[in-house]
This record gives structure tokens, sequence and C-alpha cells, in this order.
């Protein structure tokens, strides 16, 4: 079975420009979530997809990111303009219901997008 | 509310060691616990998780953990270190229906040959 897939791996840019993001979760899992990694610190939670509804966006700076869900599969997370601070890895993540909920599903991760804002 | 405390950002064992990672945690409804570990350059793997039932959790790896409601705690634990343990790990705490985890800023495990 396929993990998750996210791209690119890597990502330079300078700052004021746009980037995006794609992550392609594991077949079947309905929920999907887009974390922030700064160097040093865990996952933050930017989104979190349920099918194709965004069911917590609290945490997503909206003025610069925004995301999407098409169809409840695919996602793809942009951030428009990029600044400095931005300089993170971008994690995504699936699983079958919201982890944490009554089944405690886990959640399975793709290796991240890492990017670098000059 | 809910959040994750993991002491000791650093962690050093001789190889053969006893691995001890410590967190603890604070939420308001009964919590469900994670341990992830991440290698360089990928992404998070779920080592065990406690739900409810036995406090005792087994992982992969030879990793477990131990719930204690009384300390708020849940601590990793390995009899004996590998160098293939060699990683970075964060526990995690989810609030049953909120559906949200809330990880540790991270415990980088080195293991000394």
């Amino acid at each position: 079975e396929a993990g998750v897939v996210q791209s690119p791996r890597y990502k330079i840019i300078e700052k004021k420009q746009p980037v995006a993001f794609w992550c392609n979760p594991i077949s079947g899992h309905n929920t999907l979530y887009w974390y922030r990694q700064n160097l040093g610190q865990g996952p933050e939670l930017l989104i979190r997809y349920e099918n194709e509804e965004a069911v917590d966006d609290s945490q997503l700076p909206k003025d610069r990111f925004s995301a999407e869900r098409l169809k409840g599969v695919d996602s793809t997370l942009k951030i428009q303009p990029a600044e400095l601070g931005d300089s993170a890895v971008y994690l995504c993540a699936s699983s079958l219901e919201g982890a944490g909920g009554p089944k405690g599903n886990e959640q399975f991760f793709g290796p991240g997008t890492r990017l670098t804002v000059l | 509310a809910q959040s994750v405390t993991q002491l000791g950002s650093h962690v050093s064992v001789s190889e053969g060691a006893l691995v001890l990672l410590r967190c603890n945690y604070s939420s308001s409804v009964p919590p469900y616990l994670f341990w992830y570990v991440q290698y360089p350059n990928q992404g998070l793997q779920l080592l065990l998780k406690y739900t409810t039932g036995a406090t005792l959790v087994k992982g992969i790896n030879g990793f477990e953990a131990e719930f204690k409601k009384s300390e708020t705690s849940f601590h990793l634990t390995k009899p004996s270190a590998h160098m293939s343990d060699a990683a970075e790990y964060f526990c995690a705490v989810g609030s049953g229906g909120y559906q949200k985890v809330t990880f540790g800023t991270g415990t980088k495990l080195q293991v000394i040959p």
C-alpha cells in the first residue's frame, strides 16, 4: 500500500514569491492534515479536512496561506507571498478518521516538503 | 485545551543501555496518547498509542510506554538501545471526540557505540 505522497520534497524560493505544495493521502483516508514543523519543534496543525470540508483552519494564516482539497482526495497548500519566516518543513498526514477520535486512529505522515525562503 | 511537555530536547545513551524519554501531558478530558519517531528527512511514524484499557502499551521496535493518570505521564522506554534507534521522538496528545492532536517539541535520541 502506498503511503502519503508529497511533492516537491525541497523548494527554495525568494521572499514574496508564491509556492504550492501537493499531497496525495492514503487511499480511503477521509481525513487530511497539513502541519508546519519549524526547526527543533514538533508539528503544528495548519488545517484539517474531513473529506473536502475544512473543519479546523484556526491556525492557518489566512492572509497568505490557502488550501484546497478538491473531490476529497488530493490537497494543495499555497503560500502567497512567502516570507522569510515561512521557512519550515510542511507535512501532510492522513487518517481513516480524525486522529484522537473515538477509535484513536493514527495519522500517517508523508516525508514533507522542506521550504527555504531567501 | 491540551498540551504536551517533553523533558529533555536531547538524550544520549550508550548502545545496550535503557532508553527513557519523558512525556507529561495536560488534557481536560481523558487523553489519547501517542509516540511518534522521525528519522532525518522523513515523516513521522507511529511507535505506539494509548486510547483506553491496558495502561502499559507495547509498540514497534521494542518500545513501550505506560500511561500514568496520577502523574499525567506517558514515558517511553526501551530496555536496550540500538544504534538504529537514533532519531527524534515526539509525544502527542489527542482528546477523544475533539479529533485534534497536539505534539510536543520532540526529544532527539543519540545512541553512542
